[in-house]
């Protein structure tokens, strides 16, 4: 049990779907991303949230829609998918620099297995 | 550019064997280095870490040490267990708090 969870676990959409990501996190963190993770590549960092605030996005398709209404939770809403989206979705938490209280180490959740049809 | 690079896998072993996983970084300064691993069917966990030269540090047997001066901090293990089996991936982290990661070796270890 890491801290991080993330529901589904498993999802299978059509192109057409709208589906949505759910990641919480119990570690009191302030920071927040989503990763995917896609067979033979490295880990794409799409997303960072610090205090709520998109801090960062690494060039991703507006097809995916972060949402962050507080620091414990993090969505992903997904619409007209592309096959080559299917991966593993990651959700990851730590504290923020910027709170003086720092922590380098990210915690991840299990992952959301999405398959695009 | 700022990088990671790991052995490629998979590394095939033997229930017992003597494990090295190479990890070299390309960063300015002189980041905190992670392991991470991802056991099947999982999310990633914190294996272990160290936050400056020299220090080693060390998990479930794992231990890697800070080299600067070969800009390495390779993953070992004396004895590895089939429960080992995992991919292993080795970061570190910018002055943004962000991870470069590298791809990922995967281990397969037989009884």
């Amino acid at each position: 049990e890491t801290g991080v969870t993330q529901t589904p676990r498993h999802l299978v959409m059509g192109m057409t779907n709208k589906k949505s990501l759910k990641c919480e996190q119990h570690l009191g963190h302030n920071a927040m991303y989503w990763y995917k993770q896609s067979a033979k590549k490295p880990l794409e960092l799409m997303f960072v949230y610090n205090f709520k605030e998109q801090t960062e996005n690494n060039s991703v398709p507006s097809r995916f829609s972060p949402e962050c209404p507080n620091s414990s939770h993090l969505f992903l809403h997904l619409h007209t998918l592309q096959p080559e989206d299917s991966a593993l979705y990651l959700c990851a938490s730590s504290q923020d620099g910027a709170s003086g209280l720092s922590t380098d180490t990210q915690y991840f959740g299990p992952g959301t297995r999405l398959t695009v049809l | 550019g700022d990088s990671v690079t790991q052995m490629e896998g998979p590394v095939t072993l033997s229930e017992e064997a003597f494990l090295t996983i190479n990890c070299t970084y390309t960063a300015t300064g002189y980041p905190s280095l992670f392991w991470y691993v991802q056991y099947p069917g999982e999310g990633l966990q914190l294996l272990l870490k160290a936050t400056k030269a020299d220090d080693k540090g060390s998990n479930k047997g794992f231990e890697a040490t800070y080299r600067k001066e070969t800009t390495s901090f390779h993953l070992e293990k004396g004895s590895v267990q089939v429960s080992d089996s995992a991919v292993y991936f080795c970061a570190w982290v910018d002055s943004n708090y962000q991870l470069i990661w590298g791809a990922g070796t995967k281990l397969i270890i037989k009884p």
